[in-house]
């Protein structure tokens, strides 16, 4: 059965800290990892989208890597600022192109920056 | 371009009665997602369209049910409306392109209530 599971659950970082979240998966076939930022009543945002042959991306702040002989991604945030605090859901796709079918999601990881 | 618009944003219902959710996703996307998301579970696929044909579903009752109209936008609707449908309902939509990612954008949500 395909899962996502993301560690920890819930992080609590002071403002201007880094901070690792972890995206473990078993998932196939495997087509990319997306990592998606929501925050709290809104829509999940794309952070990230990385194929088989991608290991590190980055978006601003936001460094994805992944490495998928271990099956495993996380996501570093730099110099954490209070607009950070969100869910960040890890979500693996076994197909290209599209179909909602093929998609996992993680649970997400819910991250508060307290000033 | 704008992005995927859902409606209403809010709104409370009473047990029994039925609702109806409604998504335009971003122009030239011909693919429409549906997504129940409850604190704890994370988001759980409900179902989803392209070219106005149901392609999947997810494991909902019945009283959960969906369409898509020629011009790609689609509508949920839950009947005999339970306690436990309250949630954030998301719509996303995709290009649905082979060639594509299949990346998804995600409209703000509808959040319901049920009383």
């Amino acid at each position: 059965k395909n899962q996502v599971e993301q560690s920890p659950q819930s992080l609590i970082i002071l403002e201007g800290k880094n901070c690792t979240l972890q995206c473990n998966y078993t998932v196939s076939p495997f087509s990319n990892l997306r990592w998606y930022k929501q925050d709290t009543g809104r829509g999940p945002v794309s952070l990230t989208i990385m194929t088989f042959s991608e290991n590190t991306k980055s978006n601003g702040r936001y460094t994805a890597t992944l490495d998928a002989d271990t099956k495993q991604s996380s996501l570093h945030i730099t110099a954490s600022q209070l607009s950070d605090s969100a869910s960040y859901i890890c979500v693996v796709s076994a197909y290209s192109g599209g179909g909602a079918d093929g998609l996992t999601f993680g649970k997400g990881t819910h991250l508060i920056i307290q000033p | 371009k704008a992005g995927v618009t859902q409606t209403p944003r809010y709104l409370i219902k009473t047990r029994g009665q039925q609702v109806t959710l409604s998504c335009s996703p971003i122009s030239g996307h011909r693919s429409v997602s549906w997504y129940q998301q409850t604190p704890g579970q994370g988001l759980q696929f409900l179902f989803e369209y392209f070219s106005e044909t149901q392609r999947n579903k997810g494991n909902f009752p019945g009283r959960f049910s969906g369409r898509q109209f020629s011009n790609s936008r689609s509508e949920m609707n839950v009947s005999t409306l339970e306690l436990g449908d309250s949630a954030l309902y998301l719509c996303a939509s995709s290009l649905w392109d082979p060639a594509d990612t299949g990346e998804l954008f995600f409209g703000e949500g509808s959040r319901l209530t049920v009383l």
